[in-house]
């Protein structure tokens, strides 16, 4: 069936490094979505990505969206301690617009 | 706007006992959406409901039963809770009609079923 990986399930940086959170899809998206979930806390939508190769920034974030629409990444410049959390990738489950898979999420941890 | 509400926060069941979480959303969205949360899992699809009058299963729906009350409510039932339903349960909706709308979470039920 579809699936969505990403990689790498756990990360640890010293604060002011750079991370990076790479998903892959099995399938062909139409779009991809990025969420956060703060420790304890729900997710929360950040970003959705469309068209093939897109780039976007956030302040320090910066999400692409691969050139075949299969994969995507989320990276961070200079983390700081307010960036720990999971970051899940999502996209539209084949045959059903009005449900999203998600990868099973990068835990990220800062060391101030 | 509260968004998404969820109740209860916490809960401990025994084996075989039942009980309803509520999910409730104030956006006048169409879809709505029943997760669990386990670690190393990410979020898996239990039951969701495209808009009102219909619920549809997702990823892991056995042992559990959902009611689309009316727009804004969804419903999530453990009928005879297992061990294994011991997760973190989140209530999601989104506006609908286009997989390009994003989706609004609730704050989660933790639930422990000793």
């Amino acid at each position: 069936g579809q699936q969505v990986m990403q990689i790498p399930q756990y990360q640890h940086v010293q604060e002011g490094e750079d991370f990076t959170t790479y998903c892959n899809s099995s399938t062909t998206l139409s779009n991809i979505q990025w969420y956060k979930q703060r420790p304890g806390g729900h997710p929360v939508f950040l970003i959705q990505l469309v068209k093939s190769g897109e780039v976007k920034k956030q302040k320090r974030l910066t999400f692409q969206f691969g050139e075949a629409k299969k994969n995507s990444s989320l990276h961070i410049t200079a983390t700081q301690t307010t960036d720990v959390g999971t970051y899940f990738c999502a996209g539209p489950l084949s045959g059903g617009y009005n449900k999203l898979i998600f990868g099973a999420g990068t835990r990220l941890a800062v060391h101030p | 706007n509260a968004g998404v509400t969820q109740t209860p926060k916490f809960q401990v069941l025994k084996t075989g006992q039942s009980m309803t979480l509520q999910c409730a959303q104030d956006m006048n969205h169409n879809s709505m959406y029943w997760y669990r949360q386990d670690p190393g899992m990410g979020l898996r699809l239990i039951y969701y409901s495209a808009s009102e009058g219909t619920t549809d299963k997702g990823e892991v729906p056995n042992g559990y039963n959902v009611s689309r009350l009316n727009k804004r409510e969804f419903s999530l039932r453990l009928e005879s809770a297992a061990p294994s339903q011991t997760s973190v349960y989140f209530c999601a909706s989104r506006l609908g009609g286009s997989s390009y709308n994003e989706q609004f979470f609730g704050p989660g039920t933790r639930l422990t079923v000793l």
